[in-house]
This record gives structure tokens, C-alpha cells and sequence, in this order.
């Protein structure tokens, strides 16, 4: 069975700092992994996904991510964190069926 | 181009009543899913669609739940006897998939808040 866990409930940053969240997955195969935001009474958005090919997933709003096998890791970065950047992020693996299962979201803020 | 839409933004009904929640898809897509986001978790999967059927409906959590997709567009997720803890976000999402597809990408919509009195 597939499963991901995000290791931070809630992240602080300040704006203009490095943003670091992370996510560990669990799979009987080689997953599918997104990760999607969720800012408040707005709908999940895609922010990138890992298919297999590269292991470093540019996504949008400057968001990157890196697949490690190794380490069982999708960690999703940013160099500098504005404070548009503030919401919910939710890390995600697909199952063969298609259908995704989400980790229990990590709350980013951004200080000023 | 418009995305996924869904009605009503907001339900509140009193326990015991039935409701329906609806989806309308981006159009062209043969996926559609639902999942259900209680207060601080993430979405968790209730039923897919292929078409007009029901692909997989192992997340619902009883026989109070039922969806349907009529034509191939539009579905709407039944609810009936609904309880109090029914209450949560409601999600929909399409996606362009023709046959199964774990890289398929899904589009949410904006959701149906549920409050069950």
C-alpha cells in the first residue's frame, strides 16, 4: 500500500528565507508524488509532480522538488519564501488506480 | 477555460436529512473523483469515475453514500440519514486520463462545505 508522511504539522519562515518541507513516502512501486496548496477557501493547485523521469521537479512559484529512492524522500523547497507563499501544502502519492492519497499537510508561514 | 466547479459552496442540514453535492468537471475529461477533507486533514479518497462508472468506490465510508455520473459529465455525490460526522469539505477533481493513469494530473474544484446540525 502506498502511503506519504509529512514530518512538520507547521513550518514558520521568514520572508526572503529558504523554505524546506518535508515528505516521506511509502510504496510497493515506483510512485507517482505531487505536491498541491491549498491556500485558505481556495482549491487544491498543483504545484509539481514526479513521473519517473527527472528527480528534480521544477513546479510553479519557484517550487522545487527532489526524488530521492534512497532515502524515500519528495522534500519540496524554495529559495526564498514570499509571503503569498503562506498556506496549507500537502504532499500526495497516486496509487495504480489513480486515486490520491494525501499526507496530513504541512502549515506554512511566512513573517514579514 | 473554466475549471471544476461545484455546488453548493456551502450545506447545512440537520441530521437525518438527505442532501446531494454537485460536480461539473473541465469539459473533455473522463476522470472524475471525490474526496473528503475533515477540519485538518488531508483529502481522503471516496469514489472515481471512468466514464459513466464507477470505477472504484472503496472510500466510502458506508452505504449512506452513493455517487452517480449519468452521462459521462456532471456527477452527484448522495448523502442520506447524514450525522454529525459527516460534516467536512467535500472535494471533486477531474482529470484527462482515458484508462487508468497514476500520472494523471487532477484538478480540484473548490469544494462543498457540509455542516451536518
Amino acid at each position: 500500500a502506498q502511503s506519504v508522511t509529512q514530518l512538520d504539522s507547521h513550518v514558520s519562515v521568514s520572508e526572503g528565507t529558504p523554505v524546506l518541507l518535508r515528505c516521506n513516502y511509502s510504496s510497493s512501486y515506483s510512485p507517482s508524488l505531487f505536491w498541491y496548496v491549498q491556500h485558505p477557501n481556495k482549491g487544491l493547485q498543483l504545484l509539481l509532480k514526479y513521473t519517473s523521469a527527472a528527480t528534480l521537479v521544477k513546479g510553479i512559484n519557484g517550487f522545487e522538488a527532489e526524488f530521492k529512492k534512497s532515502e524515500t524522500s519528495f522534500h519540496l523547497t524554495k529559495p526564498s519564501a514570499h509571503m503569498s507563499d503562506a498556506a496549507e501544502y500537502f504532499c500526495v502519492v497516486s496509487d495504480q488506480g489513480g486515486k490520491l492519497i494525501f499526507g496530513q499537510g504541512t502549515e506554512l508561514s511566512v513573517k514579514p | 477555460g473554466a475549471g471544476v466547479s461545484q455546488t453548493p459552496s456551502n450545506k447545512v442540514t440537520e441530521k437525518g436529512k438527505y442532501v446531494e453535492l454537485r460536480c461539473d468537471p473541465i469539459s473533455g475529461h473522463t476522470a472524475l473523483y471525490w474526496y473528503r477533507q475533515s477540519l485538518g486533514q488531508g483529502p481522503e479518497f471516496l469514489i472515481y469515475f471512468q466514464g459513466t462508472g464507477a470505477a472504484d468506490d472503496s472510500g466510502l465510508p458506508n452505504d449512506r453514500f452513493f455517487a452517480v455520473r449519468p452521462e459521462g459529465s456532471v456527477s452527484t455525490l448522495k448523502i442520506q440519514r447524514t450525522e454529525r460526522g459527516d460534516s467536512a469539505v467535500y472535494l471533486c477533481a477531474s482529470g484527462r486520463a482515458q484508462l487508468v493513469e497514476s500520472t494523471d494530473t487532477q484538478y480540484f474544484g473548490p469544494g462543498t462545505r457540509l455542516t451536518v446540525l
